[in-house]
């Protein structure tokens, strides 16, 4: 079970922060992926984040733009996408690997409903 | 990064008919491909992973095949809730893809 935040509305060159808070199985033992789908489009692959070890990996399109981080205490993964432009307006998903870390296997078997965020002047 | 191409765009069947749908990939992705099937205003589910192992309470009328770069999802008996797009993805090489989808509409 994973549940995200809210949907969020944000200005060009702003940054957005969202959260994914995870229930119903060890929060440590599963790798989460963060996946966006842009209104009308395909699936892209963002990152994702060791909730153990707290590393993380992400597709080369978004580095130096996105941190994904967590709180184990909270069992809350993070996703920060900082200066963005309408090209980010998309629905923001986390989800789980099916594999237990330390691998990762990026077959992604639980998924939260979904962040959607707008980009707009 | 592996482009994989799916085919058709849109399939449109009766219920009860069997429903094959196609996925390319631009280079070999051995046996590591996935798929996932998506409604309308829903998360991804995943069906079907490593090319023919169906994921947790996965109805038996789904199966996959194939091995390389071309790949198939089978719908054996459509049924009315099957209604979605689907979605293939591949893990061999890194960053991981998807497919564009094909949407399956039931008449």
């Amino acid at each position: 079970h994973l549940v995200q935040s809210g949907a969020e509305v944000k200005k060009p060159g702003a940054s957005v922060k969202v959260s994914c808070q995870a229930s119903g199985y060890t929060f440590t033992d599963h790798h989460i992926h963060w996946v966006r789908q842009a209104p009308g489009q395909g699936l892209e692959w963002v990152g994702w984040v060791n909730p153990n070890s707290g590393a993380t990996n992400n597709a080369r399109k978004f580095e130096g733009r996105v941190t994904m981080t967590r709180d184990a205490s909270i069992t809350t993964a993070y996703m920060e996408l900082r200066g963005l432009t309408s090209a980010d307006t998309a629905v923001y998903y986390c989800a789980r690997d099916k594999l237990q870390v330390p691998t990762y296997y990026y077959y992604l078997d639980v998924w939260g409903k979904g962040t959607t965020v707008t980009v707009s002047s | 990064e592996v482009v994989l191409t799916q085919s058709p765009a849109t399939l449109a069947l009766s219920p009860g008919e069997r429903a094959t749908l196609s996925c390319r990939a631009s280079q070999t992705v051995l046996y590591q491909l996935a798929w996932y099937q998506q409604k309308p205003g829903q998360a991804p589910r995943l069906l079907i992973y490593d090319v023919s192992d169906r994921a947790t309470d996965i109805p038996a009328r789904f199966s996959g095949s194939g091995s390389g770069t071309d790949f198939t999802l089978t719908i054996s008996s459509l049924e009315p809730e099957d209604s979605a797009i689907y979605y293939c993805q591949q893990r061999y090489v890194w960053p991981t893809t998807f497919g564009q989808g094909t949407k399956v509409e039931i008449k």
